[in-house]
């Protein structure tokens, strides 16, 4: 089974600059999380998506938005980008239900210059 | 207080030791989660458990439900093993999301 994938890998974009990235989940699973990581915040939650139903978010500013598709595929926006916008974002999917054990993909480097 | 807590948050030891790393929690869990990271890269699962023991390879990891403690042991060592390993919660009451320890970074010298 193919693991959690994301595009693109790398990206640099400008201030002011929105990004959108994307997340396509293990194949079954229905929910998908999104997280930041920083070198200074660690691994921080943005929001979790199940059955294109958005559940639960974290403590981001509207900037930050989202999105699922029927086929559980994620999407992710940044809008007016910011230099504290550089991170690794990483999605992570699950099948949603009690257990939830969550998986990575390999996640994406965002520059901001 | 955070409510996932690791330790130690940095380690170093040397090719061929037996390593412990430490997760302690407060909130009330069914499972954990251990995860590695290598630099620059992304998140690996290494294990899920929700009581007992697990093993793979090198790797143990254990689990009381009880004292709210968990532990991932490294036997024998090797300088592959350098990365960050994160103990992580999923919460499932009235959210769906992981909580995150802090990690510890792990170095083997050859």
């Amino acid at each position: 089974k193919a693991g959690v994938t994301q595009t693109p890998r790398y990206l640099i974009k400008t201030r002011g600059q929105q990004v959108t990235l994307s997340c396509s989940p293990i194949s079954g699973h229905r929910s998908v999380s999104w997280y930041q990581q920083t070198p200074g915040q660690g691994l921080q939650f943005l929001f979790e998506y199940f059955s294109e139903t958005q559940r639960n978010k974290g403590n981001f500013p509207g900037r930050f938005s989202g999105r699922q598709f029927s086929n559980s595929r994620s999407e992710m926006n940044v809008s007016t980008l910011e230099l504290g916008d550089s991170a690794l974002y990483l999605c992570a999917s699950s099948y949603g239900g009690r257990i939830y054990e969550q998986f990575f993909g390999p996640g994406t480097r965002l520059t901001v210059l | 207080k955070n409510e996932v807590e690791q330790s130690p948050q940095n380690l170093t030891a040397q090719e061929g030791e037996f390593i412990t790393i430490n997760c302690s929690y407060s909130v009330g869990i069914s499972a954990l989660h251990w995860l590695q990271q290598h630099p620059g890269g992304g998140i690996v699962s290494l294990f899920m458990l929700s009581s007992g023991k697990k093993k793979h390879g090198r790797l143990i990891a254990t689990i009381n439900i009880q004292e709210k403690h968990s532990s991932l042991h490294i036997t024998a060592s090797h300088p592959r093993d350098s990365a960050v390993y994160i103990c992580a919660v999923p919460v499932t009451s009235g959210t769906y999301k992981y909580i995150f320890g802090t990690g510890t970074r792990l170095k083997v010298l050859a």
